[in-house]
């Protein structure tokens, strides 16, 4: 059973038009992240939480924010998505440092 | 600015063969080492993880850690063509403020060949 859940899998948005992306999880680890992953890239960590205490990567352009209601689910909004924030947008989970991913969502900005 | 480097790739390796990953990291606190396995498309899966100095094995997957060096290396015995794959190596500093934040090298592209 999938431990990390993101929706959608896919996702197309228009060029300056808000998207949210989600991500939940059955594990109940207290540490959530948000990473980019670009074509043939490492991945970026976007944020990350530890239980509700945010971290935002002094990179993360302002366009990118983050919402964490709950321990099981986190949210990455794009204000105003541009045609170089298209990638994977990938959720993970941790409770002693590794971290489990979900599926990942591929954002299309047209 | 915590880097992580991996070698550069691609590997091509034979069925059967040794296939040998290796990982460098530039921030000495660091606490935590990890190896995924990304198929294209998919998204990482934690495959090893390392804390102490040495050796530790997972049935085909052995992870070497030696901090002195700052290396990190992922030794995978009779390689199959299901290998294939980009080998990420991650880094953490689990136990600092910003607990268990992971650093990804670029990833290092293996190709086994029957």
């Amino acid at each position: 059973d999938a431990m990390v859940i993101q929706n959608p899998r896919y996702q197309v948005t228009q060029f300056g038009k808000p998207v949210t992306l989600s991500c939940s999880q059955t594990l109940n680890h207290n540490v959530m992240y948000w990473y980019q992953q670009k074509s043939s890239q490492a991945p970026k960590l976007l944020f990350h939480y530890y239980d509700k205490d945010f971290n935002n990567e002094a990179d993360t352009p302002d366009n990118f924010q983050s919402r964490r209601p709950n321990t099981s689910f986190c949210f990455l909004d794009i204000r105003s998505p541009g045609l170089g924030d298209a990638a994977m947008y990938l959720c993970a989970t941790s409770r002693l440092g590794g971290a489990f991913f979900g599926q990942g969502t591929r954002l299309t900005v047209v | 600015q915590k880097e992580v480097e991996q070698n550069s790739g691609p590997l091509s390796v034979p069925e059967g063969a040794i296939a040998s990953l290796n990982c460098t990291y530039s921030d000495r606190g660091s606490q935590s080492f990890f190896w995924y396995r990304q198929y294209s498309g998919k998204s990482p899966e934690l495959i090893m993880f390392i804390y102490s100095n040495g050796d530790k094995e997972d049935g085909r997957f052995t992870a070497q850690l030696n901090k002195a060096s700052q290396y990190v290396s992922l030794l995978i015995r009779d390689s199959q063509p299901s290998d294939s794959a980009t080998y990420l190596c991650a880094v953490g500093d689990a136990g600092g403020t910003s607990y268990g934040k992971l650093t990804f090298g670029q990833g290092t592209i293996l190709t086994v060949h029957p």
